[in-house]
Formats: C-alpha cells, structure tokens, sequence
C-alpha cells in the first residue's frame, strides 16, 4: 500500500536559515509520482513540485530545491534563506499510476515555523 | 489560467442539517476529486469520479453522496451534519492519465 511519511511535525527556524524537510515515500507501483504542497493559513493548497519516479534529478526553483532520491524513498525538500512568508504547512504526497492517474495521498504534513 | 472554482468558500451549518458543496473543474477536466481536511489534519480522500462515473471511493461517510454532472461540476451533499464533519473541504480536477491534479482554494464548512 502507498504510504507518505513527514517525520517533522513542526519546525522552527530564525530567518535566513536554510532548512530541510523530509519525506520518505512507500509504494510497491514502479511508476509514481511525487508532490509538495504548501498550504498556508489562508488554508489553499499550493501546488509547490511534481517529479514521476523515472526522473531523479534534483530540481532547483529560486529558493527551493528537491532532492529525490529512489534509493531510499526519499523525496526531501530544502529551502534556503528562508522568509517569514515560507510559514505554512508542507505537505508532501504520492500518487500511482495504475493506467491513469490514481488520487493523492498526503503525509501527515510539517508546520514550518520562520522567525524574524 | 481558469482555475478549479469551489462555492461556497465559508459555510456554516447547524447539527443534523444538510449542506451541499459545487466545483467547478478546470475546462475540459474529466476527473475530479474530494478531499476532506479536518483541523490539523492531512487531507484524505473522500471520492472521485471519471466522466461523471464514480472511479474511486475513499473514506467517505455514508451520510455523503456526491456526484458528478454533464458539465463536468461535481456536487458534494453532506446530510445529517455532524459537530466532526467541521472540516476544509477541497475539490481537485485532472485530465485523466496525466500525473497532475489542481486543487481549488477549499470550502470551509463549520458545524455547530
């Protein structure tokens, strides 16, 4: 069965520091999908990042940047320099495909805390 | 860029009373999704459907039907509301076989 694990229920860290949060993944499908989301206290979902699982290059988009590694089921995901505005839930999630694409599921989510 | 549209986006219900929430899918998105996000809480999945099939069932409650219409919205009714079913409500939509679903910004329903 697909399980998403966010071992990091809450984190806090003073602005400008660079910070990590993990994400170890189970899934028994050869072909899925990885996610990030973030939701902030307005409460939307923000869709962050998607990798499939043929692709492990690590990606980097301004501040954030993933490191997918199959190896060790991890999909982790680091931002450096962090801002006030970085406050929010990160949610990492998996879905399979089983012919097409299968619903998403969540980990427990991380609350991220940035102290000015 | 259209975006997956929910309403209401604030609902508030008394016990035992009936609420119905409507999402509008990203144009020409066959598939949509419910998700139900408590306090604190991940979202988990509630149903989807498939050009207006149901194609999934997750951990949706019996007092809940949801369907999906001919223009592709999808309705989620919720009877005998309950003081737990207080929770953020979100609809996503997809085109079926791609990887990549597009959550709205969530109907918070608050029963008292």
């Amino acid at each position: 069965a697909q399980k998403v694990t966010q071992a990091q229920t809450e984190i806090s860290v003073v602005e400008k520091e660079d910070v990590t949060l993990d994400c170890v993944y189970e899934t028994r499908d050869t072909t899925y999908y990885l996610f990030w989301y973030k939701q902030p206290p307005s409460g939307e979902l923000v869709f962050l990042i998607r990798r499939n699982s043929f692709d492990e290059q690590n990606e980097i988009s301004g501040r954030y940047s993933w490191n997918f590694q199959k190896s060790t089921s991890s999909f982790n995901f680091t931002i450096t320099a962090s801002q006030v505005v970085d406050s929010a839930v990160y949610f990492c999630a998996l879905s399979e495909e089983r012919g097409s694409w299968d619903k998403i599921i969540f980990g427990k989510g991380t609350r991220l805390h940035i102290l000015p | 860029a259209a975006g997956v549209i929910q309403s209401p986006r604030h609902l508030i219900k008394e016990k035992r009373e009936t609420a119905t929430l409507k999402c509008y899918p990203i144009p020409r998105h066959d598939t949509v999704y419910w998700y139900q996000q408590g306090p604190g809480q991940d979202p988990q999945f509630l149903i989807s459907f498939y050009e207006k099939m149901q194609s999934d069932k997750g951990s949706i409650p019996d007092r809940f039907s949801a369907q999906q219409f001919s223009d592709y919205h999808s309705e989620l009714n919720m009877s005998s509301l309950e003081l737990g079913d207080s929770a953020l409500y979100f609809c996503a939509s997809s085109l079926r076989g791609l990887s990549e679903a597009f959550f709205g910004q969530g109907t918070r329903l608050t029963v008292v």
